[in-house]
C-alpha cells in the first residue's frame, strides 16, 4: 500500500495570509490525525478526522481548522498566520483511534 | 501537560553498546507505542505494548511496560549508527481521546 502523502512538503508564507495544507491517508484508513511540531513545544496534537467527522480536537485557536472528505483525504487550513506558527505539520492515519498510526513525511512551513 | 515524558533527553553512546529510554505517564492507558523520527521527517512507528502485557521483542527493540508504576522503557541493543534519531513514546489513554506524545529522546550513536 502506498503510504501517507502529505503536500505541499515545504511552504513560505507571510504574517496574515493563510495556508491549506492536505494529507492523503494509506487505503483503508478512516482515522486522520494533526500535529504541529515545533523545537520548544514538540509534538502537539491539532485534531483527529473519522469518517468526515471531527471526533477530537487539541488546545489550538479557532485560526486553525479542518475538514475530512468522503475519501478519507484530509485538510487543514490556519488563517491568518502568525510567526509562531512556524512549524512541520504531520498528518497520520490508523485503522482507529488509538492504534498504531503511520505519518506522512510533514509540511515544513514558515511564516515570515 | 504531555501524558507522557521520556527520559533522559538526550542520550550518546557507541556503536555495538544498548540503549535504554524510559517513558513515563500519568492516566490509565489503553496501549503504550514508540516511535521514531529522523531528522526532520515524519514519525515511524516501532512497536505498540498493550496494557495487559508486560514485555514484547521486535529485533534489535525490546519493550517494558510497568502499569502499576506508569512506566515504559525501550531497548535497543547493539546499536548502529542508522539508530540515530529522536524516539518518542505515545499513549492511548483509554476511552475516546487521542494519542499523546511526549518531548522525545535524541539518541545520538557514534561510529
Amino acid at each position: 500500500k502506498a503510504g501517507v502523502t502529505q503536500t505541499p512538503r515545504y511552504l513560505i508564507k507571510t504574517r496574515g495570509q493563510q495556508v491549506t495544507l492536505s494529507c492523503s491517508p494509506i487505503s483503508g484508513h478512516r482515522s486522520v490525525s494533526w500535529y504541529q511540531q515545533t523545537p520548544g513545544q514538540g509534538l502537539q496534537f491539532l485534531f483527529e478526522y473519522f469518517s468526515e467527522t471531527q471526533r477530537n480536537k487539541g488546545n489550538f485557536p479557532g485560526r486553525f481548522s479542518g475538514r475530512q472528505f468522503s475519501n478519507s483525504r484530509s485538510e487543514m487550513n490556519v488563517s491568518t498566520l502568525e510567526l509562531g506558527d512556524s512549524a512541520l505539520y504531520l498528518c497520520a492515519s490508523s485503522e482507529q483511534q488509538g492504534h498504531e498510526q503511520y505519518f506522512g513525511p510533514g509540511t515544513r512551513l514558515t511564516v515570515t | 501537560s504531555q501524558q507522557g515524558e521520556e527520559d533522559p533527553q538526550a542520550l550518546s553512546i557507541q556503536e555495538g553498546e544498548n540503549a535504554t529510554m524510559n517513558c513515563s505517564y500519568k492516566t490509565s492507558i489503553n496501549n503504550l507505542q514508540w516511535y521514531r523520527q529522523n531528522s526532520g521527517r515524519g514519525l515511524v512507528h516501532l512497536i505498540l505494548i498493550r496494557s495487559n502485557e508486560r514485555e514484547k521483542h521486535s529485533g534489535r527493540l525490546r519493550v517494558t511496560l510497568d502499569t502499576s508504576k506508569k512506566s515504559s522503557s525501550l531497548l535497543i541493543t547493539a546499536s548502529r549508527a542508522a539508530d540515530t534519531a529522536s524516539y518518542f513514546c505515545a499513549t492511548a489513554p483509554s476511552g475516546n481521546t487521542p494519542l499523546v506524545f511526549g518531548k522525545g529522546t535524541r539518541l545520538s550513536v557514534i561510529a
